[in-house]
């Protein structure tokens, strides 16, 4: 089993939809937890932390569940600028234990 | 306002030839990583550098070195390419010096391909 695993879609809505992502992870003593933006041939771009109360930014709401070892990114009304690929990314205590996954596709349809 | 800055951005070379991998960051970080980025496999650390000075390996450091050359400067060398090491190629860097630490900041990539 991959130490973390996405969706990878491609998820189509329209545009003003709402549209959710799991994110699973392996490893129960992860400790950290992010979601990343990747536009198409483009680098990664930090979105959001994600804490264990969950937390809101705008649009965007991520949470997370500790006890079936996953997390979650919600987009309200969603933009045709929203359309990229959301990395979820998990790490451990060590430093060199960074896990990004492999990316959920989103497309916003007019 | 550069931020992090890898050159080349494309580049193609032929099995066995060598080739180095510039990335400079302008943000005074402590933190540099190199990164390959693979279709289906998420992003993987190759190399990291928590301060200058230091580097360390990561996920997949075999058939790669790299250089801390200052506060700045994070170079990854390739010695003799292979095919399975074309790919895009990230250089990231963080504030952060201690770990946890996410990289916080992308450079634009390297589209590698070795024929």
């Amino acid at each position: 089993r991959k130490e973390v695993e996405q969706d990878p879609g491609p998820f189509n809505v329209p545009e003003g939809a709402t549209v959710a992502f799991n994110c699973t992870y392996s490893n129960s003593a992860s400790q950290s937890f992010f979601w990343y933006r990747q536009d198409c041939r483009k680098e990664p771009k930090l979105l959001m932390s994600v804490y264990s109360s969950g937390n809101e930014d705008g649009r965007f709401t991520a949470q997370l569940n500790r006890a079936s070892q996953y997390i979650s990114l919600l987009i309200r009304d969603s933009k045709l600028s929203d359309s990229a690929t959301y990395l979820c990314v998990v790490s451990k205590t060590s430093y060199d234990k960074v896990i990004f996954g492999p990316g959920t596709s989103l497309s916003v349809i007019p | 306002n550069a931020g992090v800055t890898q050159t080349p951005k494309f580049q193609v070379l032929k099995t066995g030839q060598s080739m180095t991998l510039q990335c400079a960051q302008d943000m005074n970080h402590n933190s540099m990583y190199w990164y390959r980025q693979d279709p289906g496999m998420g992003l993987r650390l190759i190399y990291y550098s928590a301060s200058e000075g230091t580097t360390d390996k990561g996920e997949v450091p075999n058939g790669y070195n790299v250089s801390r050359l200052n506060k700045r400067e994070f170079s990854l060398r390739l010695e003799s390419a292979a095919p399975s090491q074309t790919s895009v190629y990230f250089c990231a860097s963080s504030e952060a010096r201690g770990s946890p630490s996410i990289p916080q900041h992308f450079g634009d990539g390297t589209r590698l391909s070795i024929l």
